[in-house]
């Protein structure tokens, strides 16, 4: 069975601009959620989706925002982009969340100039 | 408050020798503990769980143990390998927050030959 994938895998913006990126959970998993890593603060959860709701957020400005579709792919989008911004982007994918197992897929690193 | 933390930035251990990471917990609340290794250039790799009714549970070479009592978690790695050496993360779940998992900032492994 295939694991998480993300893509893309590296990525360089601007300050002021928008990404987004794309995150493709294990096959017949329901659940995603999203962390930043960086040096500073550690991993942090972001947002979590199931069945396309939000249900789970972390403590971020609302320029982080996410969706997921139908097929419980999910991306996640950054609006003006800061500085600060600069991080790796892990996604994981779970059954159904919860206490499930969460797998996470090799990140995506995006770095704000 | 949320927070969970590694009484150690990094472990230096003999390869071969049994390696001991310790993490602390203040959320009396959560249930669910896990741990995951990470790799550089790789996402988090889920290696053993434990819920909050067990004090211990082992795994292939590895061991974590619950202490509900001082809030502590441990994982034992025995016969400790080269292919072990990465950051390590004990992390937890809050029962209130569903899929939230808070990380604790991590412990890098490095073995010696």
């Amino acid at each position: 069975k295939a694991g998480v994938t993300q893509t893309p895998r590296y990525l360089i913006k601007t300050r002021g601009q928008q990404v987004t990126l794309s995150c493709s959970p294990i096959s017949g998993h329901r659940s995603v959620s999203w962390y930043q890593q960086t040096p500073g603060q550690g991993l942090q959860f972001l947002f979590e989706y199931f069945s396309e709701t939000q249900r789970n957020k972390g403590n971020f400005p609302g320029r982080f925002s996410g969706r997921q579709f139908s097929n419980s792919r999910s991306e996640m989008n950054v609006s003006t982009l800061e500085l600060g911004d600069s991080a790796l982007y892990l996604c994981a994918s779970s059954l159904s969340g919860a206490t499930d197992t969460q797998y996470f897929g090799p990140g995506t690193r995006l770095t704000v100039l | 408050g949320e927070s969970v933390g590694l009484h150690l930035p990094t472990l230096s251990v003999q390869e071969g020798d049994n390696s001991i990471i310790n993490c602390a917990y203040s959320n009396s609340a959560s249930d669910y503990f896990i741990w995951y290794k990470q790799e550089s250039g790789k996402g988090p790799q889920f290696i053993i769980d434990i819920r909050s009714n067990m004090d211990k549970r082992q795994g292939q070479r590895v061991t974590v143990l619950l202490n509900k009592t001082v809030k502590h978690l441990s994982l034992q790695i025995a016969a400790t390998q080269p292919g072990d050496s990465a950051v390590y993360f004990c992390a937890e779940n809050l029962r209130s927050s569903a899929s939230k998992i808070i990380f604790g900032s991590g412990t890098r492994l490095s073995i010696r030959p």
